[in-house]
């Protein structure tokens, strides 16, 4: 059956960058978008890119330079890297899988990492 | 961005209740919108989406409807796994947006 998992640190300094993993099973990379979205206090839940089947990305602009998102099929892992980060960068990260019919939402949801950024 | 305006934050209500929550675009988005459900543990699923689209495996006491920028979610009679944080969600417009969430919970 389809699975999301992201893993990541949990603890990041500001200014540093942050990594997350998200390993996926029970379907192709290379048939879905794979997108990031975040859960802060401060700003509920954001919509934060994308990538897109054929390996392409897309960023919310919210996020300007700081964010890159990259896979490896062969593993099966979605990647996001965010740098500079803020205390206000602290919350829940999902990766989310968005249908491939002509609609436009995420069937399926990782069950989230949560990430502290302090000193 | 396309502001996503949820009501209410807080409904408290009753098993067996009929409930409806709002969710209103700063413009309009073409029946783009989609609902979500966060239990506690964080676990959020799809249940709604283009408007009023059942997701598979959803209850149909789940429901949708709305057009232009106002949009709606029906339960329409409230079971114990119901009580929940919901979101609405736009994709008509990049990026796509969010509603502040409303909490489902029982009085």
């Amino acid at each position: 059956q389809v699975q999301l998992k992201e893993t990541g640190p949990g603890l990041v300094q500001p200014t540093q960058t942050l990594s997350i993993t998200c390993t996926v099973s029970g379907f192709s990379l290379t048939s879905y978008y794979m997108q990031w979205v975040r859960q802060t206090p401060g700003k509920g839940l954001e919509w934060m890119g994308f990538i897109r089947s054929g390996g392409s990305t897309e960023y919310n602009s919210e996020f300007k330079s700081r964010l890159s998102i990259s896979r490896d099929t062969s593993k099966n892992q979605v990647f996001l890297k965010m740098n500079s980060l803020k205390t206000e960068d602290t919350g829940v990260y999902y990766c989310a899988r968005r249908v491939n019919s002509g609609y436009r939402y995420f069937d399926y949801w990782g069950q989230g990492v949560m990430v502290t950024v302090s000193s | 961005d396309i502001q996503m305006t949820q009501s209410p934050s807080s409904l408290p209500a009753s098993l067996g209740e009929r409930v409806t929550i709002s969710c209103r675009a700063s413009q309009g988005i073409s029946n783009n919108l989609n609902w979500y459900q966060q239990k506690p543990d964080g676990t959020i699923k799809p249940l709604i989406y283009y408007t009023s689209n059942l997701q598979s495996g959803v209850p149909s006491r789940f429901s949708g409807s709305g057009s232009g920028t106002d949009y709606s979610l029906t339960i329409s009679s409230l079971e114990p796994e119901d009580f929940a944080m919901y979101y609405c969600q736009q994709d008509a417009s990049f990026p796509n947006t969010f509603g502040a969430g409303t909490k489902l919970e029982l009085k």
